[in-house]
């Protein structure tokens, strides 16, 4: 059974910056590209940034570009997000997602979702 | 990197159906069939209700279907029962090579 268990959340002060992880089992994580996203404080959904099966293709929303920097670890069966010169905007649920019948393919639709850590931006 | 646009809240009696709609434009739900609907109930992840505009994941029930004219996408829920009640949100790719979720509806059974 496809799971992904998010973790890294936690209190950081405005400016400064944190890195998430996503941990990744029971499927061939290298075949499926990977999403994150979030969901501030009693707001909706938020696309963050996709990144490719390999690795070579990344993606972002322009509240993240040049900020936030997504990346894997294959062997490790794992997902990162490094986010710097965070702004209390960022302050929400992170949670990574993906396709599990669909290898290979960018864009789908999430059918598996982790829980959730959770990133609080204090100023 | 708009928000797709959805009603702010949706309600309906038990056995009723309703309809939420998703409004975009041609860059995005208008020019794809790659339109999704999640249900998230209150301090849970989001679940995935519908994909490619009008498929339903194995498992969940045939009183949720979806539908596309233009750029509005539709979810319809019928025989609406208690555990319905949730928020929703469409989602859908985008010719600028993103994903955008719609700003989300709250159903309420009453």
């Amino acid at each position: 059974q496809m799971q992904l268990v998010e973790s890294g959340g936690g209190v950081v002060q405005l400016g400064r910056s944190l890195s998430l992880s996503c941990a990744a089992s029971g499927f061939t994580f290298s075949n499926y590209p990977i999403h994150w996203v979030r969901q501030a404080p009693g707001k909706g959904l938020e696309w963050v940034a996709l990144i490719s099966y390999d690795g070579n293709n990344k993606y972002y929303a322009d509240s993240v570009k040049g900020r936030f920097t997504i990346s894997r670890d294959n062997s490790k069966n794992t997902l990162y997000l490094q986010m710097n010169s965070l702004r209390t905007e960022d302050t929400a649920v992170y949670y990574c997602a993906q396709n599990s019948w669909l290898p290979f393919f960018y864009f789908y639709s999430m059918d598996v979702w982790g829980q959730g850590t959770t990133v609080t931006v204090s100023s | 990197q708009s928000a797709l646009t959805q009603p702010a809240s949706v309600s309906g009696s038990p056995g009723q159906s309703i309809t939420i709609s998703c409004t975009g434009t041609s860059s995005d739900v208008g020019a794809y069939n790659y339109v999704s609907w999640y249900q998230q109930h209150p301090g849970k992840a989001p679940k995935l209700m519908i994909y490619d505009v009008t498929n339903r994941p194995s498992g969940v029930s045939n009183r949720f279907s979806g539908s596309k004219s233009g750029n509005t996408a539709s979810l319809t829920i019928s025989g609406l029962q208690a555990e319905d009640e949730a928020d929703y949100y469409c989602s859908s790719y985008s010719s600028s090579s993103t994903e955008v979720f719609g700003t989300g509806t709250k159903v309420t059974v009453l």
